[in-house]
């Protein structure tokens, strides 16, 4: 089973305005973290936010926020004020527990910021 | 800022030659990881690395592949014998702790050619 969906292959978002790439997760460890990545066309992975399952309010960055439903399992990134420089791939992932545990990734969204 | 560092930013090689992948993780960090991208795909968990040893390696990481810190700085990926199937971006990443809220700085990615 697929621990991390993105279920958005492709998204247009016109720009200045806000956008929600989607995320659902699934783990039965009550320990986890949710993070996202930007990778933009020359591929390089761009940490963007973290949101820790016990964390009680959603994370903040700049102009992200993370759209936290725990008893929804998901996390959707929102990206308020597109500019033209977010376009991109978009990746959620996850790493459960408290040990050494690797990253789980989604198969990712491409974001195209329209002018 | 200090970062992840990857040497060379793309291989071209032919099937069955040995590929060593070099990384630089970040100076204060304590474990390592390898990840791969086939172009177009998910990225996926190779191996995690921590005081000289293999803490974690996924199914892709068969007896083809090995990794090494050969001094205090260099972390490197070595497949032994290159398949056209190993083509795809490989990301080095480092992370100073690693509880599941620890982030990983990940590197700009060596895209690896098997003609």
């Amino acid at each position: 089973a697929q621990k991390i969906t993105q279920t958005q292959p492709g998204m247009f978002v016109q720009e200045k305005e806000a956008v929600t790439l989607d995320c659902t997760y699934d783990t039965s460890d009550p320990s986890y973290g949710l993070f996202w990545y930007k990778q933009p066309s020359s591929g390089e992975m761009i940490f963007l936010i973290y949101q820790g399952s016990y964390d009680q309010q959603n994370a903040t960055e700049g102009r992200y926020s993370l759209n936290f439903q725990k008893a929804r399992k998901s996390a959707n990134l929102v990206i308020s004020a597109s500019q033209l420089g977010d376009s991109a791939m978009y990746f959620c992932a996850m790493r459960e527990g408290r040990g050494n545990t690797p990253l789980v990734f989604g198969k990712g969204t491409r974001l195209s910021v329209i002018a | 800022e200090p970062e992840v560092t990857q040497t060379p930013s793309h291989q071209v090689t032919q099937m069955g030659q040995e590929v060593i992948l070099r990384c630089v993780p970040i100076s204060n960090h304590l474990y390592f990881y390898w990840y791969r991208q086939i172009l177009g795909q998910k990225v996926e968990f190779l191996v995690s690395f921590y005081n000289n040893e293999i803490s974690e390696k996924s199914e892709i990481f068969d007896d083809q592949f090995s990794v090494e810190r050969p001094d205090g700085s260099n972390f490197t990926l070595k497949i032994r014998s290159t398949k056209l199937e190993d083509s795809a971006m490989y990301f080095c990443a480092s992370s100073r702790q690693n509880r599941a809220g620890d982030e990983q700085y990940f590197g700009p990615g060596t895209r690896l050619t098997v003609t």
